[in-house]
């Protein structure tokens, strides 16, 4: 991943809010892609991930969005909680897993009771 | 998901000394296996991957013969930082990837703090 100033973009959301994060990918060849939660301390947690095919993937609270128009990719969470807050990372692969994930920069959640 | 451990969760040592730190897939086999490097506030700067009975591949700038990495079987990997130094301190963390599962999991990570 490419460094980054010390930082990061912070989204500050009331509990109960809907939360979006947004993040612009770099290559227009990767067809896989991640969003991670990553607290302090601890190693990142997949959340959901979605393929170049789709526009759109729903899990538990949280959707996915590809626009690969424009190379954006977002994350929403429904009904945030302070548990959610935290890093959130996307991460861009030019296959699958197997393949080298390439970070963005990160955008720390954080949820006020 | 899929789980994969990491030991120790933190380490202290003294400059001069190595280091080695262990990855392990708990209930999947990886073949393969990514060693990641963060600094405070920073994204994951991937180090190297391995494969499953093959040499690790290094990512541009990563010393090999500073950061030796072992992935002699499906469930464990291994990270060696050698003659560690305090600019070595850092987040260490571990992902895995294999059958049947597709995507990267990460380990909780090692903390390493050289003096």
């Amino acid at each position: 991943g490419e460094s980054v100033g010390l930082h990061l973009p912070t989204l500050s959301v009331q509990e109960g809010d809907n939360s979006i994060i947004n993040c612009a990918y770099s290559n227009s060849a990767s067809d896989y892609f991640i969003w991670y939660k990553q607290e302090s301390g601890k190693g990142p947690q997949f959340i959901i991930d979605i393929r170049s095919n789709m526009d759109k993937r729903q899990g538990q609270r949280v959707t996915v969005l590809l626009n690969k128009t424009v190379k954006h990719l977002s994350l929403q969470i429904a009904a945030t909680q302070p548990g959610d807050s935290a890093v959130y990372f996307c991460a861009e692969s030019m296959n699958s897993g197997y393949s080298t994930l390439t970070f963005g920069k990160g955008t720390m959640l954080l949820v006020s009771p | 998901g899929a789980v994969v451990s990491q030991h120790p969760s933190r380490v202290i040592c003294k400059s001069g000394t190595s280091v080695k730190i262990e990855c392990r897939s708990l209930d999947f086999q990886a073949t393969t296996m990514f060693w990641y490097r963060q600094f405070p506030k920073q994204s994951l700067m991937l180090m190297a991957t391995s494969n499953e009975g093959s040499k690790a591949t290094y990512e541009q700038g990563v010393e090999k013969d500073k950061f030796l990495i072992n992935h002699a079987s499906l469930t464990l990997s291994t990270l060696t930082v050698t003659s560690a130094h305090p600019e070595d301190s850092s987040f260490y963390i571990c992902s895995a990837t294999g059958q049947p599962e597709e995507t990267q999991y990460f380990g909780p990570g090692t903390r390493l703090l050289v003096l």
